[in-house]
């Protein structure tokens, strides 16, 4: 079975300052991974997505990941945090074959302050 | 952008009552899915939906939720009896060719009292 852990409930960041936001996974074959961000009663949006390939993703409004494997990590990253990226981030992780469910983590609300 | 939508965006009914929630996926997509939101807690997923036929459910998913695709367009997931625990935000999401990126819908409020 599959599962991911995140790390931190809430991250507390300042405007401009490293946003990172952890997950690790487990599942017995490699994985696709996802990041989603939810901001306040939306829906999910797809941040980026690690398939195949290079392990560095980026996705959009700067943000980026990597894929460590060795620590089946999968940690969300973005250089300088704006106010706008106030929000619930989820990751989830899927097989890879066929049409397979998403796993969710349990988010994290990522607070930025002035 | 094509996105997918939901109907209605809330809906309150009394316990005991039967529900439909709906929505549209994008129009070339072949996979679809159903997660739900209790508040405070995590995505989780219910049910697939491929081929007009459910490819996997999960636990939440009993005899007490249906999904149909009734025409081309629609895809609804159906409680037939509500429960207090049944109040969530349910999520529609559906995939193209491929199937490794899910498009959500904004998500339908669904409180039963």
């Amino acid at each position: 079975a599959q599962s991911v852990t995140q790390l931190g409930s809430h991250v507390s960041v300042s405007e401009g300052a490293l946003v990172l936001l952890r997950c690790n996974y487990s599942s017995s074959v490699p994985p696709y991974l996802f990041w989603y961000v939810q901001y306040p009663n939306q829906g999910l949006q797809l941040l980026l997505k690690y398939t195949t390939g290079a392990t560095l993703v980026k996705g959009i409004n700067g943000f980026e990941a990597e894929f460590k494997k060795s620590e089946t990590s999968f940690h969300l990253t973005k250089p300088s945090a704006h106010m706008s990226d106030a929000a619930e981030y989820f990751c989830a992780v899927s097989l890879t074959r066929g049409f397979q469910k998403l796993v969710f983590g349990t988010g994290t609300r990522l607070l930025v302050s002035p | 952008e094509p996105e997918v939508t939901q109907t209605p965006s809330h809906q309150v009914t009394q316990m005991g009552q039967e529900v439909i929630l709906r929505c549209v996926p994008i129009s070339n997509h072949l996979y679809f899915y159903w997660y739900r939101q209790i508040l405070g807690q995590k995505v989780e997923f219910l049910v697939s939906f491929y081929n007009n036929e459910i490819s996997e459910k999960s636990e939440i998913f009993d005899d007490q939720f249906s999904v149909e695709r009734p025409d081309g367009s629609n895809f609804t997931l159906k409680i037939r009896s509500t429960k207090l625990e049944d109040s969530a935000m349910y999520f529609c999401a559906s995939a193209g060719q491929g199937a490794n990126e899910q498009y959500f819908g904004p998500g339908t409020r669904l409180t039963v009292t």
